[in-house]
């Protein structure tokens, strides 16, 4: 069980907004580690989307941006695209566990 | 470019053996903590085992303590993950993950991973 969590779900028409949060604890987010992004496109191999709460690979489009906050952190993306259909996960450090990193429990993102 | 390509994944009995390995390319592999990552059919990602550069430190989850074991052959450029006494709660695709060290580690690139399934 991932003590990183973020909705099952979320659904967005093409070109809206939609954001997906992930919520931890004073042991993880909240104890000042930094979060990563995940995409995972069905039937292929997660691909890191954002790093260090905010900064983008090289590759990845503006629309897509990350933030911070207190025990949580977002993930936006702008201008829904079909393309954008995919599970996503976030990911960090908890202090508390014997796992040394940890994911959250995943989104997957409709575009309807 | 990058690549890290899994293998060794398939069918094993509970309570048998199996030996994973991610052979990489692209980057100087000697230089990179390297990580194990798994994913159970239809369920979330799970870190298993991390190794660090030159094998000083190796961390990994309760649930394969004893278990499991992680190496590295940096002169092959390959990864290794040993998984003996393998339970029903294994079965996932085991995904190779090289990581950036960072104020908090994360995963720049990806195997396309190796399906491991313990059944009798």
């Amino acid at each position: 069980q991932s003590v990183l969590t973020q909705p099952p779900s979320v659904s967005g028409a093409p070109g809206q907004r939609v954001t997906i949060s992930c919520t931890g604890s004073s042991s993880n987010i909240g104890a000042g580690y930094d979060v990563h992004w995940y995409q995972q496109l069905p039937g292929t191999a997660p691909k890191l989307l954002i790093y260090g709460n905010s900064n983008r690979p090289s590759g990845v489009p503006d629309r897509i941006s990350g933030s911070k906050s207190g025990t949580s952190a977002s993930l936006a993306i702008s201008g829904l695209q079909a393309e954008d259909e995919a599970d996503y996960y976030c990911q960090s450090y908890d202090s508390s566990l014997n796992g040394f990193y940890v994911f959250g429990t995943g989104t997957k993102v409709t575009v309807l | 470019e990058v690549q890290l390509v899994e293998s060794g994944g398939g069918l094993v009995k509970p309570g048998g053996s199996l030996r994973l390995s991610c052979a990489a390319s692209g980057f100087t592999f000697s230089s990179y903590s390297m990580n194990w990552v798994r994913q159970a059919p239809g369920k979330g990602l799970e870190w298993v085992l991390s190794i660090s550069s030159s094998s000083s430190y190796i961390y990994y989850i309760d649930s394969v303590k004893g278990r499991f074991t992680i190496s590295r052959d940096d002169a092959k450029n390959s990864l290794y993950l040993q998984m003996n006494s393998l339970r029903a709660e294994d079965t996932a695709v085991y995904y190779c993950a090289r990581a950036i060290a960072a104020r908090t580690h994360y995963f720049d690139y990806w195997g396309q991973g190796t399906l491991v399934t313990v059944s009798s």
